[in-house]
């Protein structure tokens, strides 16, 4: 159960597109769509941004997408804000039917 | 309002053991598979644990395994984790989560958290 990989910290200034990999094995996120993609603010509990790859659920702006090649997902978000600056994090559903996180990433709006 | 709250955390001495809770409201409890999981002082997320609705089905993270029993009682809408044989690694704050209803190992509600902390 190792951790799927994300790099540590990424950064972008408003209005621009920033992308963050995951990259897991294909017992994990090559083998599934069952990428989800978590937002979480310091001191706050994480919160569902991705589900199924590229699913947003209600409430979530359309800013956010999500994508998968091979073992590798990503998000995407577009037209950068302030409030978007949080930590990220990848889960994949495993063969094991169990369920992994990714390292996180810190996102930096400039 | 759909609301999942934790409590149970505090400190505890390496080896000992403590039990947490979480109570759900808001939404049907015994319809849904629950999950733990913990992130350790500046860490990432970790998954811990997860049972189904009817508790047939259970699993645990390998960090986990043979130490923490999860549980549930859906008569009380309350999830539980028994940490037995705690380390210092098992120090972190400790989230239930709510697995949605039709997408596979997709956590929708999360609680705010309780923190527990192994130091002797």
């Amino acid at each position: 159960q190792s951790a799927l990989t994300q790099p540590a910290s990424v950064s972008g200034s408003p209005g621009q597109s920033i992308t963050i990999s995951c990259t897991g094995t294909s017992s994990d996120v090559g083998g599934y769509n069952y990428v989800s993609w978590y937002q979480q603010h310091p001191g706050k509990a994480p919160k569902l941004m991705i589900y199924e790859v590229s699913n947003r659920p209600s409430g979530v702006p359309d800013r956010f997408s999500g994508s998968k090649s091979g073992n590798t997902a990503s998000l995407t978000i577009s037209g950068l804000q302030a409030e978007d600056e949080a930590d990220y994090y990848c889960s994949s559903y495993t063969s094991s039917s169990t369920v992994v996180f990714g390292g996180g990433t810190k996102l930096t709006v400039l | 309002e759909v609301q999942l709250v934790e409590s149970g955390g505090g400190l505890v001495k390496p080896g000992g053991s403590l039990r947490l809770s979480c109570a759900a409201s808001g939404f049907t409890f015994s319809s849904y598979s629950m999950n733990w999981v913990r992130q350790a002082p500046g860490k990432g997320l970790e998954w811990v644990s997860s049972i189904s609705s009817s508790s047939s089905y259970i699993y645990y993270a390998d960090s986990v395994k043979g130490r923490f029993t999860i549980s549930r009682d859906n008569a009380k809408n309350s999830l539980y984790l028994q940490m037995n044989s705690l380390r210092a690694e098992d120090t972190a704050v400790y989230y239930c989560a709510r697995e949605d209803l039709l997408a596979v190992a997709v956590m929708d509600v999360w609680g705010q958290g309780t923190t527990v902390t192994v130091s002797s």
